[in-house]
């Protein structure tokens, strides 16, 4: 089973900011949350991960509680093109990857 | 730029049929992974390779089986296709590292057993 939990679907205002929120509350000390995204009829993408400092790449940020219990992808400018399943997953080796149901983020014009 | 390609996108296979699914990156990692995708059922890990000629059961292996001969194919097979293997299968690849298990993900292949 999966070890982290999502909202089913979300909607976002094209140019807005979204925020994908994540619940890791049973994650490990040694456990990374990672982030994909899976566009329809493609492969997953990786986006970002991160242990416990809050990460910035050219796609989007990775908010991370002290506490570690959960996390918030941040979309900074969402485009039509970002509309997409989005998985967190907490994963601390190579084969310990479970990706669950996601949540489907849809951005509207 | 990172690339993991599968052999097709779309399979029709008759029941019994031996069935092959062919997955290349170009990255030079060491593990590739195979997983199959069903509605209301995300992504579940069937097998895993970290080397050369060695592999891993993951979640879901029976019915599959899978042969890396070399470091850059990492092929699954369906010795006898049936219904319940009607799926989208995606093939992955990471290279080891700590702190660093990004995986990398081909098209798909959505196989159809008849």
């Amino acid at each position: 089973d999966a070890k982290t939990t999502q909202p089913p679907s979300m909607d976002c205002a094209e140019g807005r900011a979204a925020n994908l929120p994540c619940n890791h509350s049973t994650i490990s000390g040694n456990e990374y949350v990672y982030w994909y995204r899976q566009i329809h009829s493609q492969g997953p993408q990786y986006i970002i991960h991160g242990l416990k400092n809050n990460e910035t790449n050219e796609m989007a940020s990775l908010i991370i509680t002290e506490d570690r219990k959960s996390s918030t992808l941040i979309l900074p400018h969402a485009t039509l093109r970002d509309t997409a399943v989005y998985y967190c997953i907490s994963q601390y080796n190579n084969n310990d990857m479970r990706f669950g149901a996601g949540t489907r983020l849809t951005v509207k014009p | 730029d990172v690339k993991v390609t599968q052999s097709s996108r779309y399979l029709v296979k008759r029941t019994g049929e031996k069935v092959f699914l062919e997955c290349v990156q170009d990255m030079d990692h060491e593990n590739m992974f195979w997983y199959r995708q069903d509605p209301g059922l995300g992504l579940r890990l069937i097998y895993f390779s970290y080397d050369v000629k060695m592999k891993e059961k993951g979640d879901i292996p029976e019915g599959y089986s899978v042969s890396r001969e070399k470091k850059e194919r990492f092929s699954l097979i369906l010795e006898s296709a049936s219904t319940n293997q009607t799926s989208m299968y995606l093939c992955a690849s990471s290279r080891i590292a700590r702190s660093s298990y990004e995986q990398y993900f081909g098209p798909g292949t959505r196989l159809t057993v008849t």
